[in-house]
């Protein structure tokens, strides 16, 4: 079964810290991969996108990684600010063009 | 910049009522979905169109139905409001597959619906 998994579901750093998420997938064949931010009460938004053959991907302080050997993509936020508080969603596009959602990680910054 | 608009934010329904939500893009794409969100589950697909009048069921398609007359609009209908149809619906649109950004969807901000 095609599966997106993420962990931790929550995590909460101070200010400045960098942190790490994690994405587990299980689908195949696969066509790539995207990371979303979504803000309360807002619509997720973009942040990269990585085929099966990019290893990494930066945007800003947004570092995306990928495994396809192993099925595994982090996210990675370096010094991190209150802004950065948010859900961030995996989902891995399949070879029928079927999106498969993970349920996201909740990141709390604090000051 | 893409934009989605939702015509609610929030919305408070009864049980059995008739419900739209309506969803409209302005970046001319082919594609528009319909999802829903709920604590501790990934986004769910209930409707998708690749084309005015064209709809696809998606992974949750039974109490839903929906409209696409016009290329920026798409409309999602409950029929009948049900209590476990309360959730965050989400609107979005994506270029078409030969666009060099295929596949990337652009997400209104959300409706929350209450169904009582």
């Amino acid at each position: 079964k095609n599966q997106v998994e993420q962990s931790p579901q929550s995590l909460i750093i101070l200010e400045g810290k960098n942190c790490t998420l994690q994405c587990n997938y299980t689908v195949s064949p696969f066509s790539n991969l995207r990371w979303y931010k979504q803000d309360t009460g807002r619509g997720p938004v973009s942040l990269t996108i990585m085929t099966f053959s990019e290893n990494t991907k930066s945007n800003g302080r947004y570092t995306a990684t990928l495994d396809a050997d192993t099925k595994q993509s982090s996210l990675h936020i370096t010094a991190s600010q209150l802004s950065d508080s948010a859900s961030y969603i995996c989902v891995v596009l399949g070879s029928n063009y079927q999106l498969i959602w993970g349920a996201g990680t909740k990141l709390i910054i604090k000051p | 910049d893409v934009k989605v608009t939702q015509s609610s934010r929030y919305l408070v329904k009864r049980t059995g009522e008739k419900v739209f939500l309506e969803c409209v893009q302005d970046m001319d794409h082919e594609n528009m979905f319909w999802y829903r969100q709920d604590p501790g589950l990934g986004l769910r697909l209930i409707y998708f169109s690749y084309d005015v009048k064209m709809k696809e069921k998606g992974d949750i398609p039974e109490g839903y139905s929906v409209s696409r007359e016009k290329k920026e609009r798409f409309s999602l209908i409950l029929e009948s409001a049900s209590t476990n149809q309360t959730s965050m619906y989400l609107c979005a649109s994506s270029p078409p597959p030969t666009h060099m950004r295929s596949y990337e969807q652009y997400f209104g901000p959300g409706t929350r619906l209450t169904v009582t």
